[in-house]
């Protein structure tokens, strides 16, 4: 079966860094996708990834290792804003989103 | 860019009525468009997949009898959640996908919170 594995809660301080990891077993590939995820909001885009390596975009950072089947969001300088729930996505061979179940990250003062 | 606009953004209604929700790509053309259910505390759970001009496609165990949709234009895509149940009650979240690129993102209407009394 298809899978995306990633925490289900994680806890971390104004102004410090977080790393919030996912790992998939999909039956194919065709990118991953990062979404931030306020409560009672709607999902928002983040970040894509179909190639190894790390893409950056300001205080986010999402980094992919295909042959791991393992990718990770990094989150610098955290401010209150930040705290929400972080999906991770993975187009299959099929095209079709396979949904993690999300990581709820607080941010305390 | 790539805003998606979905209305109502909250309904409240008898057990027994029709609602109908729409999802309108604003400034792109969404060949396919999604629409997912999300329960508190949990993740989206796709609902149905459609495809301008055709016939929806819809996971297994959700009744297309139930939650019917309609995407009439590139840009317009529609539920509606028939004789709804207090057990409907949920986060409704359409999205949209521009052209058939796979790097394209979906981008996400706002949601309608639909609460069956």
């Amino acid at each position: 079966g298809q899978n995306i594995d990633q925490p289900t809660e994680m806890t971390a301080t104004e102004g410090a860094i977080v790393q919030i990891n996912c790992t998939y077993q999909t039956s194919g590939f065709n990118g991953l996708f990062w979404y931030q995820q306020h409560a009672g909001e709607a999902p928002t885009f983040l970040s894509y990834n179909v190639l190894d390596g790390l893409e950056e975009k300001g205080r986010f950072s999402s980094f992919l290792s295909r042959s791991k089947g393992y990718s990770y969001l990094l989150l610098k300088e955290l401010q209150m804003k930040d705290s929400a729930s972080y999906l991770c996505a993975v187009r299959d061979s099929n095209y079709q989103l396979i949904w993690g179940a999300g990581t709820k990250l607080i941010i305390k003062p | 860019g790539a805003v998606v606009s979905q209305h109502p953004s909250r309904v409240i209604c008898k057990s027994g009525t029709s609602v109908k929700i729409e999802c309108r790509s604003l400034d792109f053309q969404a060949t396919t468009m999604f629409w997912y259910r999300q329960f508190p505390k949990q993740s989206l759970m796709l609902m149905a997949t459609s495809n301008e001009g055709s016939k929806a496609t819809y996971e297994q165990g959700v009744e297309k009898d139930k939650f019917l949709i309609n995407h009439a234009s590139l840009t317009l895509s529609t539920l509606t959640v028939t004789s709804a149940h207090p057990e409907d009650s949920s986060f409704y979240i359409c999205s949209a996908q521009e052209g058939e690129d796979g790097n394209q993102p979906q981008h996400f209407g706002d949601g309608t919170r639909l609460s069956i009394l």
